[in-house]
């Protein structure tokens, strides 16, 4: 079974840096992209940050303009997990953050969706 | 940036009527590179549809999408229970990869 599973979220005080997981299993992880999605209470969607599979300019990174030069996006194929720095944090970024399987490698809709890790600041 | 504007922002309908969203975009979206996604409150996002109108795994064939370059519809031919929930539209042929602000389809 295909499954996306995020941790890491929690309670910081404004300034503050959090580093979220989320771990993948049953799909080869490294071929596809994957995002990270945010949603805070009450509101929409908001598309965090992206980065690519093997096959499309393996490891590139893309970023919101909301987060850009705060937030780092990275994954570790051979553990199966993605990751998010998330540093000099605001009270606007307390959210529901949900990481995202891509359909392709580096985008194409997101077909897996884990279940979300709350970030409070 | 590319904003993508939903309409309309709430619908109250009954079971067994046709719906269409819109989702419409400030400049075009390569090679119609948009997603509709459901959303049930408490729940993850699902995705329904990619490329403006393929659907996803496992999408029943109520749900339709059409459209190219600046504006997209979502048709669901006939409202089942279970299609009460928000629908977003996204678009991903760029960065930032934006999601429209929701249209909520609720019970009349």
């Amino acid at each position: 079974e295909v499954q996306l599973s995020e941790s890491g979220g929690g309670l910081v005080q404004p300034g503050g840096s959090l580093r979220l997981s989320c771990a993948a299993s049953g799909f080869t992880f490294s071929s596809y992209g994957m995002s990270w999605v945010r949603q805070a209470p009450g509101k929409g969607l908001e598309w965090v940050s992206g980065i690519s599979g093997s096959g499309g300019s393996s490891g590139s990174t893309y970023y919101g303009e909301s987060v850009k030069g705060r937030f780092t996006i990275s994954r570790d194929n051979s553990k199966n997990t993605l990751y998010l720095q998330m540093n000099s944090l605001r009270a606007e970024d307390t959210a529901v953050y949900y990481c995202a399987k891509e359909r392709g490698s580096i985008r194409g809709g997101m077909d897996v969706w884990g279940q979300g890790t709350t970030v409070t600041v | 940036e590319i904003v993508l504007t939903q309409s309309p922002g709430t619908l109250s309908l009954s079971p067994g009527e046709r719906v269409t969203l819109s989702c419409r975009a400030s400049q075009s979206v390569s090679s119609s590179y948009l997603a509709w996604y459901q959303q049930k409150p408490g729940q993850a996002p699902r995705l329904l549809l990619y490329g403006a109108s393929s659907r996803a795994t496992g999408i029943p064939d109520r749900f339709t999408g059409s459209g190219s370059g600046t504006d997209f519809t979502l048709t669901i031919s006939r409202l089942e229970p279970e299609d009460f929930a928000v629908y977003y539209c996204q678009h991903y042929g760029s960065s930032p990869r934006t999601f429209g602000p929701g249209t909520k389809v609720d019970i009349k």
